[in-house]
């Protein structure tokens, strides 16, 4: 079947510029997750959401981040004013559940590099 | 508070020979504990899971891993590198739906 699927898989941006990635989960599977991945900080939780809401917003590193998530589907994060800091991989996960045993299945990532 | 650490940055074995990945955990509940691979411009993909049933865990492609409570550690073995291992294994624990990371292994094989 289906997996996550993540678009764009490559975005080149400009420093000031905003950008939004896509995220396609599993259907069927009620939790999202986004993840950042970058040579610094090694993996690193963002945010999550149960259905549309986001009961856990902790991981966003600025107000310049944000996320979104409509019909308990598609989720989109959005960077505004992208700074080169923000160069990374971008990494989706869905699950069907919350509970730590849930496995999460990832996407392959939006690779963003910010000029 | 959750937290992995992987001993081994970069592990390099020949084609045929056991490979270790060693990976000890920080909780304060008991855990979940997952092994992930990537390969190079790829997702991270799901080797196996424990969830406090048995200790020892069979994954995917030959993999396995053992729970060790008394020693916190949760180390990834595999008796026979194949050419296709290479690739960045991770160590991830959870105590509810936040996952966290280790540093990531990055294994090499030599023919």
């Amino acid at each position: 079947g289906a997996g996550v699927s993540q678009s764009p898989s490559n975005k080149v941006t400009e420093k000031g510029k905003d950008v939004e990635l896509r995220c396609d989960p599993i259907s069927g599977h009620t939790a999202l997750y986004w993840y950042r991945q970058s040579l610094g900080q090694g993996l690193e939780f963002l945010i999550y959401f149960q259905g549309n809401s986001a009961p856990d917003k902790s991981g966003l590193p600025s107000d310049r981040f944000s996320a979104e998530r409509t019909g308990g589907s598609v989720s989109t994060l959005t960077i505004q004013r992208t700074q080169q800091e923000d160069s990374a991989v971008y990494l989706c996960a869905s699950g069907a559940g919350t509970s730590g045993s849930a496995t999460q299945y990832f996407g392959p990532g939006t690779r963003l590099l910010v000029l | 508070a959750q937290s992995v650490t992987q001993l081994d940055s970069h592990v390099s074995v020949s084609e045929g020979t056991p490979v270790l990945l060693r990976c000890n955990y920080s909780s304060s509940y008991s855990p979940s504990l997952f092994w992930y691979v990537q390969h190079p411009n790829k997702g991270l993909q799901l080797l196996l899971k424990y969830t406090s049933a048995a200790t020892l865990v069979k994954g995917i492609n030959g993999f396995e891993a053992e729970f060790k409570k008394s020693e916190t550690s949760f180390h990834l073995t595999k008796p026979s590198a194949h050419m296709s291992d290479a690739a960045e294994y991770f160590c991830v624990v959870s105590n509810d739906y936040k996952l966290s990371f280790g540093a990531g292994t990055t294994v090499t094989v030599r023919a």
